[in-house]
């Protein structure tokens, strides 16, 4: 079955500072893969998707993630974290159960802190 | 455009009481899910449904039921409240191969 682990729980950065969140997936065949960012109180926003192709792939508010197959990451990085970007931020796979229905699966999240 | 829009937003529950939370969207999608959320358990979903009439557990669905008779909703009943329903929950859609859009969720409370 697939699953997503973000190793991080919690992560405090400084403003201005560099950011990179985690995300290995588990999943047999190529995955459909996105980050989403939640707001407190908030739905999920999608940042970014990678479906194919390019494997550096750019997103919203200054977002990228890198696919890396041979690792099995797509960890999401920002070069400079603005006080707006704390939220939780969810990696998932997009991927096939056994029934052949397509399924999006969340891993646990990670909580960013963004000291002023 | 409305995209997935959920009601209530808040609502809290007595123990044994029942209640349906609300899910429409417009987008046409094919793919609906509830997931519910717990702090530090990201999203589990609890059912979805490929098309009208056709619906499936999820890895959740215990204490649930769903139905889905058209393709814009996909309404979740709770029979039997009890506390470990005590969650937010989220409705979202989809096209096949594609990204989920999500509802603002619904914050229940089971008392």
């Amino acid at each position: 079955a697939q699953s997503v682990t973000q190793p991080d729980i919690h992560i405090t950065v400084s403003e201005g500072a560099s950011l990179e969140l985690r995300c290995n997936y588990s999943y047999g065949a190529t995955p459909y893969l996105f980050w989403y960012v939640q707001s407190p109180g908030q739905g999920l926003q999608l940042l970014l998707k990678y479906f194919s192709g390019d494997t550096l792939v750019q997103g919203i508010k200054g977002f990228e993630a890198e696919f890396k197959r041979s690792q099995s990451s797509f960890n999401l990085r920002k070069p400079s974290v603005h006080w707006s970007d704390a939220a939780e931020y969810f990696c998932a796979v997009g991927s096939y159960s056994g029934a052949g229905s397509y399924q999006l699966t969340f891993g646990k999240g990670t909580k960013l802190s963004v000291i002023p | 455009n409305a995209g997935v829009t959920q009601t209530p937003k808040f609502r809290i529950l007595k123990i044994g009481q029942s209640m349906t939370l609300q899910c429409t969207q417009d987008m046409n999608h094919n793919y609906m899910y509830w997931y519910r959320q717990d702090p530090g358990m990201g999203l589990k979903l609890i059912y979805y449904s490929v098309g009208a009439g056709i619906t499936d557990k999820g890895e959740v669905p215990n204490g649930y039921n769903v139905s889905r008779s058209t393709t814009e909703d996909f309404p979740l009943r709770l029979e039997l409240a009890a506390p470990s329903q005590t969650s937010v929950y989220f409705c979202a859609s989809s096209w096949i191969n594609t990204e989920a859009f999500f509802g603002q969720g619904t914050r229940l409370t089971v008392v």
